[in-house]
This record gives structure tokens, sequence and C-alpha cells, in this order.
């Protein structure tokens, strides 16, 4: 099946840091979004960025697509501990019928 | 988690018995999915509502069917349960028009022996 590629699969820094996560996919999407999943939790959403759009802030997120390259980033500014979890990127496809495609996800360690 | 909960949160079931999950919202939303997340493989949609009665297969189908007759609660049933159904399942929901993004259930551990 098609999905989304995170990179990198684990990332570890220290509070106070910024952490950068990649998220490639396949093919035109409708859009892209940003999920995060704490351990033992079901996933709760951030952030969407549309086809047309370039750039969002939310926070200390912010989210980059670059259409031409197929990828998309996600920048947390001024780590904290409770950042710690997993992150997910999902795409809707372009004429897909409300289904998600999810990458296998962001490990991120925030260290005090 | 508000607005959307999972029943049972954890269970173990022997393999051959049919088992099935519950999930319930009360936000009055069009699109409810289940979906299994397994260690190296993310989450991988099972099964998805578009409306009461209204289903579609995902991509992980086999081994699954589900149920929806009134908009709050979308029913996964196993219909006999193998060993490689042990897994962590999510249902999650979606509103209509430009609201496309899901909202998830806390999961429901189960464990086929």
């Amino acid at each position: 099946s098609q999905q989304g590629e995170e990179d990198p699969q684990a990332l570890s820094i220290q509070e106070g840091e910024n952490a950068t996560m990649n998220c490639s996919y396949k093919t035109s999407i409708n859009n892209l979004q940003w999920y995060r999943q704490n351990s033992g939790r079901g996933l709760v959403h951030l952030i969407l960025i549309r086809s047309n759009e370039r750039e969002k802030h939310s926070g200390r997120l912010r989210v980059t697509l670059d259409t031409s390259k197929k990828s998309s980033s996600l920048l947390i500014t001024a780590s904290r501990a409770a950042d710690t979890a997993s992150y997910f990127c999902a795409t809707l496809y372009a004429g897909n019928n409300r289904k998600l495609i999810w990458g296998l996800g962001t490990s991120l360690a925030v260290n005090p | 988690d508000a607005g959307i909960t999972q029943s049972p949160r954890h269970k173990v079931t022997e393999t051959g018995t049919p088992v099935t999950l519950r999930c319930h919202q009360t936000e009055n939303h069009r699109y409810m999915y289940w979906y299994r997340q397994d260690p190296g493989h993310g989450l991988r949609l099972i099964h998805y509502s578009y409306g009461v009665k209204d289903t579609d297969k995902g991509e992980v189908s086999d081994g699954y069917s589900v149920s929806r007759s009134k908009t709050e609660d979308f029913l996964l049933t196993l219909e006999s349960a193998t060993s490689s159904q042990t897994s962590v399942y999510f249902c999650a929901i979606s509103g209509g028009g430009r609201q496309v993004e899901q909202y998830f259930g806390p999961g429901t551990r189960l464990t086929v022996t």
C-alpha cells in the first residue's frame, strides 16, 4: 500500500533544542496532516496543511510542504520533555475517499 | 479522547472465538474508522464507514467485518480470532465537508492466545 515515510525513525534531543522530522509521500495530495501519539494512547491531531499551502504555524509547531519534492517537515521549537512521543504524518490523496495514508512515524525523545 | 470511547479497553481471547469491539461517539460525526497498529507497520485501515449502514474495506480487511446501525456506534467483529490479529485497535471519527482531521479513541489492546 502507499505510505508516507518519515525520517528519522528515531530522534533524541535535549530539552530546549529544536526537533525536525520529515515526511515524504508518493502521489498528488489534497492535504497532509501531522499527529502525535503518546505511549499507550490514541493519536492526537496536531496540524493540517493543504496542497496549496507552503507553511503553517501552530504555537511551537511549524509545518512546511513542498509539493514539487513530495515532502513535508514538522519543526518543534524549544522542545520540552512533554513533547516525547511518536509523530506521524498522514496524507489524503487527491480523489481519495476520505481515507488517510499513514507513515510509520518518528519516535522523539526529549531529555530533561 | 473526549467524545469517543472504545470498549473493551483490554481483552484476551482464544484462537477461533468471535470477538466484537465497540466504538461509540457523541460528536455526530459522519465518518468512522477502524485501524490496527502493530510495530513496524504503523496504522493500517481495516474498515471505515461513511454513514449509517455505509461501509467500505480498508487495506487489511480479511477476517474482519463491521456494522454501523446508528450514527454513534461502529462495531468491529473478528469472526474467528487468530493470533495474527493480536494488536492494538483504534477507532477514529471525522466530520464531513472540509473537516478531514481524524479524532481517535483510546484504543483496545487485544491478545489472541
